[in-house]
C-alpha cells in the first residue's frame, strides 16, 4: 500500500528566500509517480511538478523543483525566491502504477510567507 | 489546457435529503474520474474511482450504498450523497484523467471543488 508523509504542518519564510518542504513515501512499486500539488484557499488544486520513479534527473518546472532521492524515498519540494503568493497548503502526492493511478495524497505543509 | 467542471459550486441542504454533484471534464474525454472528500484542514481522501460504463471501485470505509457514483459518459460523473446529515459537510472534489494516456506522468486534472454543508 502506498503512503505519504509530510511532517511539517506549517512553516513560515521569508519573502525572497528559498524553502524546501519535506515530503517522504512508502511503496512497493518498482513504478509509480510522485507529485506536488499548491491549494489556496479558493480550494482549487493546482498542479505543480511531477516526478516519475524512473526518471533520472530531478524535475524542475520554473520556481519549483524537486529533490528526488530515491533510496530515500524522499521527494522533497524546493521553491526558489518565494513570493507572497506562494502562501498556500502544498500536497505532496503518489501514484503506483499499480493501483490504477490513482493520486494519494500526504497530509499537507501549510505555507507562509512573510513580507 | 484541460478543464474540469464542478457544480454546483456551493450547496446547503437539510439533513435527510439528498444532494448530487455535477463533475464534467470540458474540454477532454475522461475515462476515469475520482472523487475526493476534504475536511476543513484536513487532506485530501480518495473516496471512490468512477469508469465510465462500469460501477465505482470505492476505497476502503466509504459507503458505497450512502456516495452514489454514476459516470455515465466520457465527460461526465454525477456524486450523489444520500440521506445527507450534518457530518457528511465536506469539501467534495474530482479530478478526471484524459482518455488514452497510459502514463503516471499524465496529469489528473482536478475541478474546483463542491462545499457541502447539511443543516
Amino acid at each position: 500500500a502506498q503512503k505519504i508523509t509530510q511532517t511539517q504542518p506549517g512553516m513560515f519564510v521569508q519573502e525572497k528566500e528559498a524553502v524546501t518542504l519535506d515530503c517522504t513515501y512508502d511503496t512497493s512499486d518498482q513504478s509509480y509517480g510522485l507529485f506536488w500539488y499548491k491549494q489556496p484557499s479558493s480550494g482549487e488544486m493546482i498542479f505543480l511538478i511531477y516526478q516519475g520513479s524512473y526518471d533520472e534527473q530531478n524535475a524542475t518546472e520554473g520556481r519549483y523543483s524537486l529533490n528526488f532521492q530515491k533510496a530515500r524515498k524522499s521527494a522533497n519540494l524546493v521553491i526558489s525566491a518565494s513570493q507572497l503568493g506562494d502562501s498556500a497548503m502544498y500536497f505532496c502526492a503518489m501514484s503506483e502504477y499499480s493501483s490504477a493511478s490513482k493520486i494519494i495524497f500526504g497530509s499537507g505543509t501549510r505555507l507562509s510567507i512573510r513580507p | 489546457g484541460a478543464v474540469v467542471s464542478q457544480h454546483p459550486s456551493w450547496v446547503i441542504c437539510k439533513s435527510g435529503t439528498s444532494v448530487k454533484i455535477e463533475c464534467r471534464s470540458l474540454d477532454f474525454q475522461a475515462t476515469t474520474m475520482f472523487w475526493y472528500r476534504q475536511f476543513p484542514k484536513q487532506s485530501l481522501m480518495l473516496m471512490a474511482t468512477s469508469n465510465e460504463g462500469s460501477k465505482a471501485t470505492y476505497e476502503q470505509g466509504v459507503e458505497k450504498d450512502k456516495f452514489l457514483i454514476n459516470h455515465a459518459s466520457l465527460t461526465l460523473s454525477t456524486l450523489t450523497v444520500t440521506s445527507a446529515h450534518p457530518e457528511d459537510s465536506s469539501f467534495y472534489i474530482c479530478s478526471a484523467r484524459r482518455s488514452g494516456t497510459g502514463g503516471l506522468k499524465e496529469t489528473q486534472y482536478f475541478g474546483p471543488g463542491t462545499r457541502l454543508l447539511v443543516l
